[in-house]
């Protein structure tokens, strides 16, 4: 079983649309938790961190259910440049900031 | 600005051959890391480093050995290069810090022929 898993899509909506991804983790120890986002040919960049108490960023709304080992991210009110390969990303070492990946969601939204 | 710098944008080398692929690090990050990311299977870790000279296997460090004598500087090193090891390789750093971003590279396309 992968350590980190998640839809790989792609997910196809229209602009304004809201959706949400899931990704589930296997180590229950993990104790750090992150989206990436991966525009197509570039490297990742960190979109958010994700805390036990959920956080917001404008548009983007990250979730963590511990007892369940998963991850959410909610996109509202898409936007073209949304369109991107988001990443599930967790921390294996607490003591390390041992960084693990999913394989990533495919989003690609259209007008 | 954060930089890490990866050697060579693109590669191209013979099954058999001896690749370096160098990482450098401007940020004086603990942390640094070597991936693989390929179509469907996403990025995976091949080795990790969170001090000098320490190392640590990831998921797949078969084929593949690492070298960190200075704390910029990570080198992947594929000691007999295969051809079902041509890939994009991306080089990433951080602090050690549990929260702490990961800078990545802009890879590079490893081509074996």
């Amino acid at each position: 079983r992968k350590e980190v898993e998640q839809d790989p899509g792609p997910f196809n909506v229209p602009e304004g649309a809201t959706v949400a991804f899931n990704c589930t983790y296997s180590n229950s120890a993990s104790q750090s938790f992150f989206w990436y986002r991966q525009d197509c040919r570039k490297e990742p960049k960190l979109l958010m961190s994700v805390y036990s108490s959920g956080n917001e960023d404008g548009r983007f709304t990250a979730q963590l259910n511990r007892a369940s080992q998963y991850i959410s991210l909610l996109i509202r009110d898409s936007k073209l440049s949304d369109s991107a390969t988001y990443l599930c990303v967790v921390n294996v070492s607490g003591g390390y900031n041992k960084l693990i990946f999913g394989a990533g969601t495919r989003l690609a939204v259209h007008p | 600005d954060v930089k890490v710098t990866q050697s060579s944008r693109y590669l191209v080398k013979r099954t058999g051959e001896k690749v370096f692929l160098e990482c450098v690090q401007d940020m004086d990050h603990e942390n640094m890391f070597w991936y693989r990311q390929d179509p469907g299977l996403g990025l995976r870790l091949i080795y990790f480093s969170y001090d000098v000279k320490m190392k640590e296997k990831g998921d797949i460090p078969e084929g593949y050995s690492v070298s960190r004598e200075k704390k910029e500087r990570f080198s992947l090193i594929l000691e007999s290069a295969s051809t079902n090891q041509t890939s994009m390789y991306l080089c990433a750093s951080s602090f050690r810090d549990r929260d702490a971003e990961a800078f990545f590279g802009q890879g590079t396309r490893l081509t074996v022929v």
